[in-house]
């Protein structure tokens, strides 16, 4: 039973748009959420992250909104960009900085020029 | 930093064969993760470890898995014998005790 979901396989957005990749999960045990990027024949690489009791993070283009009580979290890029082009992976943690990931299967997207 | 190491990249080998993949953590990182990429089921944990001691191995597929992680700056998985199904690209990743865990650039294993 996946507690990750990632329910679009693929996305595709023009350059200088913006791009929101979408993330549910079902356990709400879950305190710290992060996401990943994922280059072809690279490893995952952590992106940004957001702790349960905040609803808004922001990294400079990236930002990542948790809705509690819709279980649903959801990266935006503004503006995307070719080279954000990739694999984003959605993970969830429980059991402390100490515990595992639980990741969605992923979106891939594109961005076109 | 070099980052985490994996060898191989890639390994080839027959049904039969005994694989050894092997980790490298970040100097520093006291966690270790063991993950295991498939089409079918995505990133999936097989294994972690905290100091040195494997703390979950739930995830680990059957008894032809087995990981171990001597020192805080080696770990390895192994699978005897190799079956074609194990053939996914297997990540190794580590954390100094933060959320983020920082992946290698993983090893692409091909069991005919």
């Amino acid at each position: 039973d996946q507690q990750v979901k990632q329910n679009s396989p693929s996305l595709s957005v023009q350059e200088g748009r913006i791009s929101i990749l979408n993330c549910d999960y079902t356990n709400s045990m879950f305190d710290y959420f992060l996401w990943y990027k994922k280059y072809p024949a690279e490893g995952p690489t952590f992106l940004i992250s957001i702790s349960s009791i905040k609803d808004k993070n922001e990294d400079g283009r990236f930002t990542v909104f948790l809705n509690k009580s819709a279980k649903h979290l959801s990266l935006h890029i503004v503006p995307s960009q070719p080279g954000d082009s990739a694999v984003y992976f959605c993970a969830a943690n429980y059991g402390g900085s100490q515990g595992n990931l639980i990741f969605g299967k992923g979106t891939k997207l594109s961005v076109k020029p | 930093d070099a980052g985490v190491i994996q060898s191989p990249r890639h390994e080839v080998t027959e049904m039969g064969q005994e694989v050894t993949l092997r980790c490298k953590p970040i100097s520093g990182h006291n966690s270790l993760f063991w993950y295991r990429q498939t089409m079918m089921r995505g990133l999936e944990l097989l294994i972690y470890f905290n100091n040195n001691v494997p703390i979950d191995d739930s995830g680990m597929p059957e008894d032809r898995f087995s990981a171990k992680m001597p020192n805080a700056s080696f770990s390895t998985l192994k699978i005897q014998p190799s079956e074609p199904r194990d053939s996914a690209v297997y990540f190794c990743a580590s954390t100094p005790g933060r959320y983020e865990q920082y992946f290698g650039p993983g090893t692409r294993l091909t069991v005919t």
